[in-house]
């Protein structure tokens, strides 16, 4: 079973777009992320969510709007897509009190703006 | 603000060899740290976790250590195996557990 999953794994999209990524986690977690991956490869929180309430929120265009209709999802939805959000974002959760907060990570969304 | 710095970028060594990647991080105010590996096209797999108040974990040929106070962990990889190669990312977890901080990875490439 898949801990995190997100859909979709690929997309690409024209600019001024608006799209959506998916995610849901299966573990029981409180607490929910969005990090983006560049294209040199550093990952960067954009938000996180404990039980459905936004708890950090990063330097991130208002463009990008997370939404957690309950602890088991979070998801991101982006407005007027420009080429540079053409990046990978990955969706992650851990436990809050659980042994270090350890974190799990979904696959990955590659999303590409032409 | 924290920041994670890993050195180095990209090491490429024969298989057989033991190995160490290093990582250091501006603020000493952790709650944990943690070592992912990431291979290409891949998400992220976490393989050791070490919390603020321990020194060192170890999984198989894994070996992380940790010095909170001079800001520094690193980790071991023994006997390397070509099935080693990918990124290793280090990541520090905030004093509020909530939000991890990454470095820039080391890509390693173990050849046969």
């Amino acid at each position: 079973d898949t801990a995190v999953s997100q859909t979709p794994k690929y997309l690409v999209t024209q600019m001024g777009n608006d799209k959506s990524i998916k995610c849901e986690q299966n573990l029981g977690h409180d607490t929910m992320y969005w990090y983006k991956q560049d294209s040199k490869k550093f990952l960067k929180i954009m938000f996180s969510y404990n039980n459905k309430e936004l708890i950090i929120n990063e330097t991130v265009p208002n463009r990008f709007s997370p939404k957690s209709p309950d602890k088991a999802h979070l998801n991101l939805h982006i407005n007027s897509l420009e080429l540079g959000d053409s990046a990978v974002y990955f969706c992650a959760s851990s436990q809050t009190g659980s042994y270090g907060n350890t974190i799990y990570f979904g696959e990955g969304s590659w999303l590409t703006v032409v | 603000k924290q920041e994670v710095t890993q050195i180095p970028a990209a090491l490429s060594v024969p298989e057989g060899e033991n190995l160490v990647l290093n990582c250091s991080f501006t603020d000493s105010a952790i709650y944990n740290l943690q070592w992912f590996r990431q291979d290409p096209g891949k998400g992220l797999t976490s393989l050791l976790l070490i919390q603020s108040s321990q020194r060192e974990q170890t999984s198989g040929r894994l070996n992380a250590s940790l010095d909170k106070s001079s800001g520094r962990s690193t980790l071991y990889i023994a006997a390397s195996q070509p099935g080693d190669s990918a990124t290793y990312l280090c990541a520090v977890v905030n004093n509020a557990g909530n939000m991890l901080t990454f470095g820039g990875g080391t890509r390693l490439m173990v050849k046969p």
